[in-house]
This record gives structure tokens, C-alpha cells and sequence, in this order.
């Protein structure tokens, strides 16, 4: 099993420009979580889908931010436009609601930096 | 706001002593886990117990949890250098199933001296 798989494991960009994260959950997995980690404010939690449609998007920090699962397998997380308090490290997180013992499984993060 | 908050904030000890992590929450749950954070990496589950259970074991880890006091603590006994790491709780308050998102503290970073 190659777990969560994230995409780009780091970027680095400048204040206005668009970024796009990418995650690929494990396999059968039917649920899907962005999670932001800083310093400041710890892990949060950003979004979270279920069979490919949001939930929860209440811990989306502003506008600029959308994400999208179009099939099971593809989620993204986009910014747009950036801005330097963006800078965090974004896991993505996936389980199996039937059967999963609530345990969820997490990509190795993006480190983005936004100058 | 965070649900869960960790205590200590920092654990230095040396290696074969136990390290035992606290975290306190506000809410009513339906579990709480911990999860380990190595420098660098992504968060790795360790265990979970449910708001009807009151102790749980898995290897050198024991995990007791106290929903009148809406706290919880994490052993870890007879450390190794392999240990030291960031440990975390979340808590699941959803309507349970595991498909909702978790609430973690801050963390304890925990090293373990050689």
C-alpha cells in the first residue's frame, strides 16, 4: 500500500500567485481531510469530503481557499492568491468510513512557503 | 480553537525511563487518539480509545482516558531514542463512523537523551 501521496512535497512562491496542492488517498478510502499545520495554530483542520463531496469547509480560512475531490482517488487544495501567513505545512488525511476504526491515515505534507 | 491541549509542552528525558503525556479537551467526544509526529513527517496513528473505555494498551503504550475530567493521558514506557518525536491528541465529537475531521492540541515534543 504507497499510503497518502502528496504533491509537491514543497513549494516556494511569491504573494500573489496561485499554488495547487494535490493528494492521492489510499485506495477504497471514502474520506478525504486537508489540514493545515503551523507554529502558531497547531494543526487545523481545513476541509473534509465524503464520497468525493464536502462536508465540512468551515475551517477554510478565507476565500482564496477552495479544494475539490473530483473522483475518489484526485483531491486538490488550491490558493489563490497567496499571501506569506498562507506559509504552513498541508496534510492531507484519508480512512474508510464503514470500516476504518477512525484511524486516519496521512500523506507526508506539502511545506509551502510564500514569499 | 483548539479542542485538545497537551501537557507538558516540552518532555526531556533519558532513555528506558516512561514518559507520560497529558491532554485535556472541552467538549463531549467519541474518541480520542494520539498520534506521533516525527521531525519533518506526517502524523502517524498510535492509538485510539473510546469515550466508553476508560484504559487501553498496545505494546509500551497506555493510554487512559477520564471523560468526567475530559482528560487523558498518554505512557509511554521504557523509552528509546526512536521515541523522541511530537505527540498529539484529537478528538472525533462527529456523529462518529471515523469520517469526520479531527481536533488536535498542540502537541508534546517529547526527546529522549541516549
Amino acid at each position: 500500500d504507497a499510503g497518502v501521496i502528496q504533491s509537491p512535497r514543497h513549494e516556494v512562491t511569491e504573494m500573489g500567485q496561485e499554488v495547487t496542492l494535490r493528494c492521492k488517498p489510499i485506495s477504497g478510502h471514502n474520506s478525504l481531510f486537508w489540514y493545515r499545520q503551523t507554529m502558531m495554530r497547531g494543526l487545523e483542520l481545513l476541509i473534509y469530503f465524503n464520497n468525493n463531496v464536502p462536508i465540512d469547509d468551515s475551517g477554510m480560512p478565507e476565500d482564496r481557499f477552495s479544494a475539490k475531490m473530483p473522483n475518489a482517488s484526485f483531491s486538490t487544495l488550491k490558493i489563490q492568491p497567496s499571501e506569506p501567513r498562507d506559509s504552513a505545512v498541508y496534510f492531507c488525511a484519508s480512512n474508510h468510513r464503514r470500516t476504518s476504526t477512525d484511524t486516519q491515515y496521512f500523506g507526508p505534507g506539502t511545506r509551502l512557503t510564500v514569499l | 480553537s483548539q479542542q485538545g491541549e497537551e501537557d507538558p509542552q516540552a518532555l526531556s528525558i533519558q532513555e528506558g525511563e516512561n514518559a507520560t503525556m497529558n491532554c485535556s479537551y472541552k467538549t463531549s467526544i467519541n474518541n480520542l487518539q494520539w498520534y506521533r509526529q516525527n521531525s519533518g513527517r506526517g502524523l502517524v496513528h498510535l492509538i485510539l480509545i473510546r469515550s466508553n473505555e476508560r484504559e487501553k494498551h498496545s505494546g509500551r503504550l497506555r493510554v487512559t482516558l477520564d471523560t468526567s475530567k475530559k482528560s487523558s493521558s498518554l505512557l509511554i514506557t521504557a523509552s528509546r531514542a526512536a521515541d523522541t518525536a511530537s505527540y498529539f491528541c484529537a478528538t472525533d465529537a462527529g456523529s462518529g463512523g471515523g469520517a469526520d475531521g479531527l481536533t488536535f492540541g498542540k502537541g508534546t515534543h517529547l526527546i529522549i537523551q541516549p
